[in-house]
């Protein structure tokens, strides 16, 4: 059992540039999110998505979502900023309350240069 | 809005020292409170959660209680380890149902032999 998998570990981009970063997970969750990790500021929620095929909030400038399956949620910077320079973790969950706890990967770290 | 305030790190402590890590929170309404773990070099684990008030959390010895008198979950353990050197962070869901976790800023501990 994988759970959830993320890809990259690491990369490296120049500003402008666009790249989508990869989140599956195999565990039939309904709900996938994406935070950023930086230091001294815990976890931010970028975007969240109660199930395929759904959208749930407005997505913050600077990055696309989409939610074409139950298993995959990759996240895509559209044109690369330096401010875009974090860790990125993303988590899964069969639903929304509160008795449902959410399941990390590993992480993204990204430098944008 | 919804927030946690955790005390800051990094925290030191010897092998068999006695650990408190403080976490207070504002919320609306009544949110589950949450301590997740990080590893160097991976994702979140959750190590315990609390969903009511006075609900005790508990796990590999550590332990929290949700004190809603004083909107407090401050995570203890009575004997540290090496091992229990990681990044902790505290977090809410709260009662409005999107499942969006609110996260503290994080508390490294570090454990000495």
């Amino acid at each position: 059992n994988a759970g959830v998998t993320q890809t990259p570990k690491f990369h490296i981009l120049k500003t402008g540039q666009s790249m989508t970063l990869q989140c599956a997970q195999d565990m039939n969750h309904g709900y996938m999110s994406w935070y950023r990790q930086d230091p001294g500021m815990g976890l931010r929620l970028i975007y969240y998505s109660a199930a395929a095929g759904t959208t749930d909030k407005e997505v913050p400038n600077g990055y696309n979502v989409s939610r074409l399956n139950t298993e995959d949620f990759p996240l895509r910077l559209v044109s690369a900023a330096p401010s875009q320079t974090s860790v990125y973790l993303c988590a899964s969950s069969y639903g929304r309350d509160s008795n449902q706890p959410q399941h990390f990967g590993d992480g993204t770290r990204l430098s944008i240069l | 809005g919804n927030s946690v305030t955790q005390m800051e790190g990094p925290v030191t402590l010897s092998e068999e020292a006695f650990l408190t890590i403080n976490c207070t929170y504002t919320a609306t309404g009544y949110p589950s409170l949450f301590w997740y773990v990080q590893y160097p070099g991976e994702g979140l684990q959750l190590l315990l959660k609390a969903t009511k008030a006075d609900d005790k959390g508990s796990n590999k010895g550590f332990e929290a209680t949700y004190r809603k008198e004083t909107t407090s979950f401050h995570l203890e353990k009575g004997s540290v380890q090496v091992s229990d050197s990681a990044v902790y962070f505290c977090a809410l869901k709260g009662s409005s149902n999107t499942g969006k976790l609110i996260f503290g800023q994080g508390t490294t501990l570090q454990v000495k032999p």
